[in-house]
């Protein structure tokens, strides 16, 4: 079965400094991965996905994730973190109409 | 457009009773997942519904159902309710026709079990 890590629970980063949140996946194949953002009492919102290819993926709100078969991972970057990017954060795998999701990592952003 | 609506927003049960949620997707999406988010057990697939039938299921007890209409709107049904049950649940809709095509999330039924 399918399973997706984010080993750190909760980070926090000063604002204007860089990010990097961690996914770790198991999974025989290829796997479709994904990034997500929930806000608040929203819903999850799609960042970024991979399903082949280059394996640095570009996505919205100047994030990026790079997928690395050898360690089974799947890490989400940006360079410079603004205030607006805290929330909470779900790396998954699967296909879109059923997607595995790790625990998530709530991201705090201070001034 | 209009996204993914889920209704009601907020719910209120008691032990025992049945709910019924509702998810209007897309226009032109006919493929609805549903989702529970918790505390505890974070975010866990239920189960997909593609062209009215249940294509995909989680691993939830059977008091969990769903169905889906002709015009794609989704609800689900939880019967008994258990305290364990309060949860926001999530649902997400996409064309269905593949693994390609991006799913996107409602802002979720938020339901407290008293």
């Amino acid at each position: 079965a399918q399973s997706v890590t984010q080993p750190d629970i909760h980070i926090t980063v000063s604002e204007g400094a860089s990010l990097e949140l961690r996914c770790n996946y198991s999974y025989g194949a290829t796997p479709y991965l994904f990034w997500y953002v929930q806000s608040p009492g929203q819903g999850l919102q799609l960042l970024l996905k991979y399903f082949s290819g280059d394996t640095l993926v570009q996505g919205i709100k100047g994030f990026e994730a790079e997928f690395k078969r050898s360690q089974s991972s799947f890490n989400l970057r940006k360079p410079s973190v603004h205030w607006s990017d805290a929330a909470e954060y779900f790396c998954g795998s699967g296909g879109y109409q059923k997607v595995t999701f790790g625990t998530g990592t709530k991201l705090q952003v201070i001034p | 457009k209009a996204g993914v609506t889920q209704t009601p927003r907020y719910l209120i049960k008691t032990r025992g009773q049945q709910v019924t949620l509702s998810c209007s997707p897309i226009s032109g999406h006919r493929s609805v997942s549903w989702y529970q988010q918790t505390p505890g057990q974070g975010l866990q697939f239920l189960f997909e519904y593609f062209s009215e039938t249940q294509r995909n299921k989680g691993n939830f007890p059977g008091r969990f159902s769903g169905r889906q209409f002709s015009n794609s709107r989704s609800e689900m049904n939880v019967s008994t309710l258990e305290l364990g049950d309060s949860a926001l649940y999530l649902c997400a809709s996409s064309l269905g026709d593949g693994g390609g095509t991006e799913a996107f999330f409602g802002q979720g039924t938020r339901l407290t079990v008293v």
